[in-house]
């Protein structure tokens, strides 16, 4: 049973560009949590989702921040017109759906703004 | 707001000795609490975890975590610290959101001397 699956590990972007970030969760998740962690920080929340809906996004930036979870795929974190602020580890974890079982976390996409 | 809170940036330990990292909770009804380590350019490992019953928890790499309802307190601690257990390591508690996501501490950053 893979693990969950993030890539690229490492992302490269010019100011004003589009960054997207996959995660394919673990066989038999239906849930999907983002967290953006800062150099020499913890990790902070961005978005849960479930297949084709979004739960929770009280930790998303208001512009420029969006994430799906379609019914066939991978889950997709979309930062559009990166700034060099947006430059940090993003990571992606799953579970099942019962409130007493961990997350599980991916190795995490690197995102450097240039 | 629910929370959990790790009061120490970093924590400094002699190999041989024995450790611990603290953590505090707040939240409603019963909570489920989880200690996450991460190494350096990784994601998360999970490390153990606190639904229901005895309240010392036994988990991975010789770790156990004490649950402490009156202090709102969950604990990791091990009996003798080894070089390689120096990494970054997180508290956490799951909250209901009408679903269930995980909010994490700040971090504690354990170095083990030789």
């Amino acid at each position: 049973n893979a693990g969950v699956m993030q890539n690229p590990r490492h992302l490269v972007r010019r100011r004003g560009q589009e960054a997207r970030l996959r995660c394919s969760p673990m066989k038999g998740h239906s849930h999907v949590y983002w967290y953006r962690q800062l150099p020499e920080e913890g990790l902070k929340f961005m978005v849960y989702l479930q297949k084709e809906n979004i739960i929770d996004e009280s930790g998303m930036p208001k512009e420029r921040f969006s994430a799906e979870f379609p019914k066939e795929g991978p889950s997709i974190l979309r930062i559009q017109q990166v700034v060099r602020g947006d430059s940090a580890a993003y990571f992606c974890a799953s579970s099942p759906s019962m409130g007493n079982t961990e997350a599980f976390f991916g190795q995490g996409t690197r995102l450097t703004v240039v | 707001a629910q929370s959990v809170a790790q009061p120490e940036d970093q924590v400094n330990v002699a190999e041989g000795n024995p450790l611990t990292v603290k953590c505090t909770y707040s939240v409603s009804g019963n909570p489920y609490l989880f200690w996450y380590v991460q190494y350096p350019n990784r994601g998360l490992q999970f490390l153990l975890k606190y639904i229901t019953g005895d309240n010392l928890v036994k988990g991975s790499y010789g770790f156990e975590a004490e649950f402490n309802k009156s202090q709102t307190s969950f604990h990791l601690k091990k009996p003798s610290a080894l070089v390689s257990d120096s990494a970054l390591y997180f508290c956490a508690v799951r909250v209901n959101t009408g679903g269930f996501k995980t909010i994490f501490g700040a971090g504690t950053r354990l170095f083990v001397k030789a």
